[in-house]
């Protein structure tokens, strides 16, 4: 079992809907990243967290220590936000390492 | 300007065969990685670099041999490539480790 859990996989929305995609961690953290992977393939990291929320844009990261969750909300969705985005943590006793979820594949729909 | 960028970004190459592929940062950063990403685009870290020196180094067969000759480049060569050895491989870098990570676009290996 993967100690980075994301739900859903897939998403299929409208453009204008709220999305929230959730990451769950079975493991103590120092950090944890929401990484966005476009259609062609290149990555960005949006947020890091060590606690609390932070916002960009239309983009909402939240985290919860206690309960080991994180979710990604999007605001006003529209189809340029359709992209793989991926949770990843730094497992406290790792160093730098990035574990990684299995991404969720976001499609905006006009 | 680019900040981290990787070549080639894509390689298609017979089983056997040896190959590099290179990466280069220019954002001052003094971590650099090396990541899989398989079929089903699940990322995984191989290698980990601080100031040239090896941090972290997975579970990676011998023939994966990174080579960072300055903290702004990290270079990745594999011997003998096999089947599985297809995949994308990401390069990336950020400050001290902990902080943003920046990716390369990624190269595209396929082996035949």
């Amino acid at each position: 079992k993967n100690e980075v859990e994301q739900s859903p996989q897939n998403l299929t929305a409208q453009e204008g809907e709220f999305i929230t995609i959730n990451c769950s961690y079975s493991v103590g953290i120092s950090a944890l990243h929401w990484l966005q992977q476009h259609p062609g393939g290149g990555i960005v990291s949006l947020f890091m967290l060590s606690s609390g929320k932070k916002k960009h844009g239309r983009l909402i990261a939240t985290i919860n220590i206690q309960e080991k969750h994180s979710s990604l909300h999007i605001t006003a969705s529209h189809p340029r936000d359709s992209a793989v985005y991926i949770c990843a943590v730094i497992i406290e006793t790792s160093g730098s390492r990035l574990t990684f979820g299995e991404g969720t594949q976001l499609t905006v729909n006009p | 300007d680019t900040a981290v960028s990787q070549t080639p970004k894509y390689l298609v190459t017979q089983m056997g065969n040896d190959k590099s592929i290179k990466c280069e940062q220019n954002l001052g950063h003094d971590t650099m990685y090396w990541y899989k990403q398989d079929s089903k685009k699940f990322l995984k870290i191989m290698f980990s670099y601080n100031n040239k020196e090896l941090i972290i180094n997975e579970t990676v067969p011998n023939r994966f041999s990174p080579k960072s000759p300055d903290k702004a480049h990290l270079n990745l060569h594999i011997n003998s490539l096999e089947l599985g050895d297809s995949a994308v491989y990401f390069c990336a870098s950020s400050l001290s480790g902990a902080g943003h990570p920046f990716f390369g676009s990624g190269t595209q290996l396929s082996v035949l």
